[in-house]
């Protein structure tokens, strides 16, 4: 199976620049997916990653490494409203079509 | 468009009680999801549905059956709610090989005394 690894809880202040791990153990996977979900509300879809590399979308960016099992979402110039759990998934290819395992999230906390 | 919906926001059951839970999307997309959300915990899929008329077994499908008999249409049903059945349940949609980009309803906040 699949098993998807991210811290529990990063906090950091307003302006700065913080980074979420995602480590995994699966032997074969499509891509590396990135969701914020703010408290009560609805995940919503932030980037993906098909190749190794870095992805960027805004302030936001995403980074996967295949040959380390290690992905991360780096967001820049933080506001108080990045505040939010932010969750990483991924389909490996020993599953059948649309069967995703998320990992179980990461709070981040952003202060003033 | 509406996105992506789902019927009751919050529901409170007895145990053994039974019910539904709707989703409806207006994206036209073929694949749909039912997953649950504990406190402090990730999404768990629960079932899933690759099309109008198929549905699959997810990670924790015990206690859970569904039905898409429509495309745009996914029905969560809990046969005996069982007070382990207290959850977030969250319904999402996504197109064919997209599936890594999901569209997610508000959620239904469920509890079983």
């Amino acid at each position: 199976g699949q098993s998807l690894e991210q811290p529990s809880e990063v906090t950091a202040v307003e302006g700065a620049i913080v980074q979420i791990n995602c480590t995994y153990q699966t032997s074969g996977f499509y891509g590396l997916s990135w969701y914020q979900q703010h408290d009560g509300g609805a995940p919503t879809f932030l980037s993906y990653n098909a190749l190794d590399g870095l992805e960027e979308t805004g302030r936001f960016s995403s980074f996967l490494s295949r040959s380390d099992s290690y992905g991360y979402l780096l967001l820049q110039e933080l506001q108080m409203k990045d505040s939010a759990s932010y969750f990483c998934a991924v389909r490996a290819r020993n599953t059948n079509a649309g069967k995703s395992t998320f990992g179980d999230g990461t709070t981040l906390t952003v202060k003033p | 468009n509406a996105g992506v919906t789902q019927t009751p926001k919050f529901r409170v059951l007895k145990t053994g009680q039974s019910m539904t839970l709707l989703c409806a999307q207006d994206m036209n997309h073929e694949y749909m999801y039912w997953y649950r959300q504990d406190p402090g915990m990730g999404l768990r899929l629960i079932h899933y549905s690759v099309g109008e008329g198929t549905t699959a077994k997810g990670e924790v499908p015990d206690g859970y059956n569904v039905s898409r008999l429509k495309k745009q249409n996914f029905l969560l049903g809990l046969e005996s709610a069982a007070p382990s059945q207290t959850s977030v349940y969250f319904c999402a949609s996504s197109y064919p090989g997209q599936d890594y980009e999901q569209y997610f309803g508000p959620g239904t906040r469920l509890t079983v005394t």
